[in-house]
């Protein structure tokens, strides 16, 4: 049992190229997030899914994009990349057999630097 | 609406003597509230959560938390810190929200001193 796998580990880019963030769940979680963690402000919301074909934007959606096409897979999308993107982006997910459960299971993070 | 806030950034303690992390939230329901710790370079771990049943809530290595509502409080504590708790821990708050939607603590880095 994997639970929540991301790839890559690190990744360099340059300012205005773009990349795939993979995130994979192997719980059958309904919910799946994507975070990003900057030093001292905690983790913000950038997209959420509440199930396949599903999502929607959290606190700091701008320069980012989501799809669902599966229950398991939530890849989140740079586009045209920015400095201000240089961060650690986690991926997690959450079952809903109780609506107070709110119990997050994250993947390891992806280090992202845009030069 | 909801908000949590860690009243300290940094908390150094000596091994062997007793942790207290600090965490005051608000919340317009009944919350359910959690503290996940983070050692360097990896992901997100829970260490315990509350969600309305018994007030003290025990967690993982040692770690236990008290959920005070006249206070606002869910402070962690722990008796004895241990060089392995040396990590960055978050405490979180949720509430009702179609997508079970939680709020981060800025976190709070626990140093443990030989």
């Amino acid at each position: 049992n994997a639970g929540v796998t991301q790839t890559p580990k690190f990744r360099i880019l340059k300012i205005g190229q773009s990349m795939t963030l993979q995130c994979t769940q192997d719980m059958n979680h309904n919910y799946m997030y994507w975070y990003r963690q900057d030093p001292g402000m905690g983790l913000k919301l950038i997209y959420y899914s509440v199930g396949a074909g599903i999502t929607d934007k959290g606190e700091v959606p701008n320069g980012y994009n989501v799809s669902r096409s599966t229950t398991e897979d939530f890849p989140l999308r740079l586009e045209l990349a920015a400095p201000s993107q240089t961060s650690v982006y986690f991926c997690a997910s959450s079952e809903t057999k109780t609506a107070s459960s709110y119990e997050q299971y994250f993947g390891p993070g992806t280090r992202l630097t845009v030069t | 609406a909801q908000s949590v806030t860690q009243l300290d950034s940094h908390v150094s303690v000596s091994e062997g003597t007793p942790v207290l992390l600090r965490c005051n939230y608000s919340s317009s329901y009944s919350p359910s509230l959690f503290w996940y710790v983070q050692h360097p370079n990896k992901g997100l771990q829970l260490l315990l959560k509350y969600t309305s049943a018994a007030t003290l809530v025990k967690g993982i290595n040692g770690f236990e938390a008290e959920f005070k509502k006249s206070e606002t409080s869910f402070h962690l504590t722990k008796p004895s810190a241990h060089m392995s708790d040396a990590a960055e821990y978050f405490c979180v708050v949720g509430g009702k929200g179609g997508y079970q939607k939680v709020t981060f603590g800025t976190g709070t880095k626990l140093q443990v001193i030989p």
